[in-house]
């Protein structure tokens, strides 16, 4: 089946420091990758659609300065937390989709956690 | 616009008690609506699928039918085990691309 990993799965990082978390689809290519977060006990809320080798889309309210996205390659997609403060701590889950797929579906990443200290 | 309601939690059980979980939704056009499962610590898992009216996913003894004149995908089990014990979410998708989920329910299953 289609497997999409996440990397780090857990990251500590200081107040003001950067982090990037990579998504990759494991056996199939992804022309399309979404990042969520997700708050304790609450629903994922969509934060950006990114597609290979074109700018993210980013949800209303999200700030692309401070949350950068780069697809650069079918099966690998990046999000980047820059001047992370503890607001930013949080689950972040990525999902990808497979481009032969015609089906509305999509496969997600085991999450990674941010806590910013 | 589109929107998933999902019965609040938390929602506690007796092993081999029968599950519901409600889910009820809004959508423009005719949406693929899903139910996934994430564990403690984990992802979402996709759990079942059901793509036009009327079809039922199923999987792991969860069901779902996809119910068009009450806009409900409403998840049931028949006999609920301890390693159920999880957080699940309804969502839909209408375009392939952006989901929709409920806010989740938190299912505690006891020996």
């Amino acid at each position: 089946g289609a497997v999409v990993s996440q990397h780090p799965s857990w990251v500590i990082c200081k107040s003001g420091t950067s982090v990037k978390i990579e998504c990759r689809s494991l056996d199939f290519q992804a022309t399309t990758m979404f990042w969520y977060r997700q708050f304790p006990k609450q629903s994922l809320m969509l934060m950006a659609t990114s597609n290979e080798g074109s700018k993210a889309t980013y949800e209303q309210g999200v700030e692309k300065d401070k949350f950068l996205i780069n697809h650069a390659s079918l099966t690998l997609s990046t999000l980047t937390v820059t001047s992370a403060h503890p607001e930013d701590s949080s689950f972040y889950i990525c999902s990808a989709r497979d481009r032969r797929g015609w089906e509305y579906e999509q496969y997600f990443g085991p999450g990674t956690r941010l806590t910013v200290t | 616009g589109n929107s998933v309601t999902q019965m609040e939690g938390p929602v506690t059980l007796s092993e081999e008690a029968f599950l519901t979980i409600n889910c009820t939704y809004t959508a423009t056009g005719y949406p693929s609506l899903f139910w996934y499962v994430q564990y403690p610590g984990e992802g979402l898992q996709l759990l079942l699928k059901a793509t036009k009216a009327d079809d039922k996913g199923s999987n792991k003894g969860f069901e779902a039918t996809y119910r068009k004149e009450t806009t409900s995908f409403h998840l049931e089990k028949g006999s609920v085990q301890v390693s159920d014990s999880a957080v699940y979410f309804c969502a839909l998708s209408a375009t392939g691309n952006q989901f929709y989920f409920g806010t989740g329910t938190s299912l505690t299953v006891i020996p």
